[in-house]
């Protein structure tokens, strides 16, 4: 399974941005990068995926380096409700998803 | 609500019972996967459906685990003679296609075995 690193946790101010990093260095040419969300006692929730370009849906913005070996999600005005476990993942068309540890993100008030 | 539903939510039981979970995923979803997670780690697969055909199964489902997806719609996951190690977070997924395609996430079955 391919592998991404993160953060064990970060944390940031309410109606701050906030950018998320993950390192995917192993990242092969066909691999989608995913990032979910678990909120507390709640299952994962899909936050957004890409390939090559930077992607931008209402929840965040997906920033894809170059090379590809690191993408970063922004939240661009966090609240207290984003706070959560993020995780990215990388879909090698493999049918499932791989979690790794994620990013815990603490919003302070 | 016409999310992805588990049912039942809380499950206690005591070492060497049976127990059967329900998932109802999003009606017009083919394809539907279950996973675990414990305490302080992300969900670890299990196993996924296409419509009524499991196609994958990791090699976290021992023998006394076993899923099925009768008629392409909801789905059960059935652990017999549950040991302490089993006490987890079920969750249920479906997706309308492969991925890339978005998984949708139900809120899980608690398990704890006693």
């Amino acid at each position: 399974d391919a592998k991404t690193t993160q953060p064990n946790s970060m944390e940031s101010n309410e109606e701050e941005p906030v950018h998320l990093p993950c390192n995917h260095s192993t990242i092969s040419g066909t691999d989608y990068i995913h990032w979910y969300r678990q909120l507390p006692s709640q299952g994962p929730e899909y936050v957004i995926h890409g390939l090559t370009s930077n992607v931008n849906n209402r929840m965040a913005s997906l920033a894809i380096a170059e090379d590809r070996k690191s993408s970063t999600l922004i939240l661009h005005r966090a609240t207290l409700r984003d706070a959560a476990v993020y995780y990215c993942i990388l879909d090698r068309g493999a049918q499932k998803l791989v979690f790794g540890q994620g990013t815990r993100l603490t919003i302070n008030p | 609500d016409t999310g992805v539903s588990q049912d039942p939510r809380h499950k206690i039981t005591k070492r060497g019972q049976n127990v059967t979970f329900r998932c109802d995923p999003i009606s017009e979803h083919n394809r539907l996967y279950w996973y675990r997670q414990t305490l302080g780690q992300g969900p670890e697969f299990l196993t996924y459906f296409q419509n009524e055909a499991q196609l994958e199964k990791s090699r976290l489902l021992s023998d006394r685990f076993s899923a099925e997806r009768p008629k392409g719609s909801f789905s059960t996951l059935e652990i017999q003679r549950t040991e302490q190690g089993d006490s987890a977070m079920y969750l249920c997924a479906s997706s309308p296609g492969p991925p890339p395609n978005e998984q949708f996430f139900g809120p899980g079955t608690r398990l704890t075995v006693l």
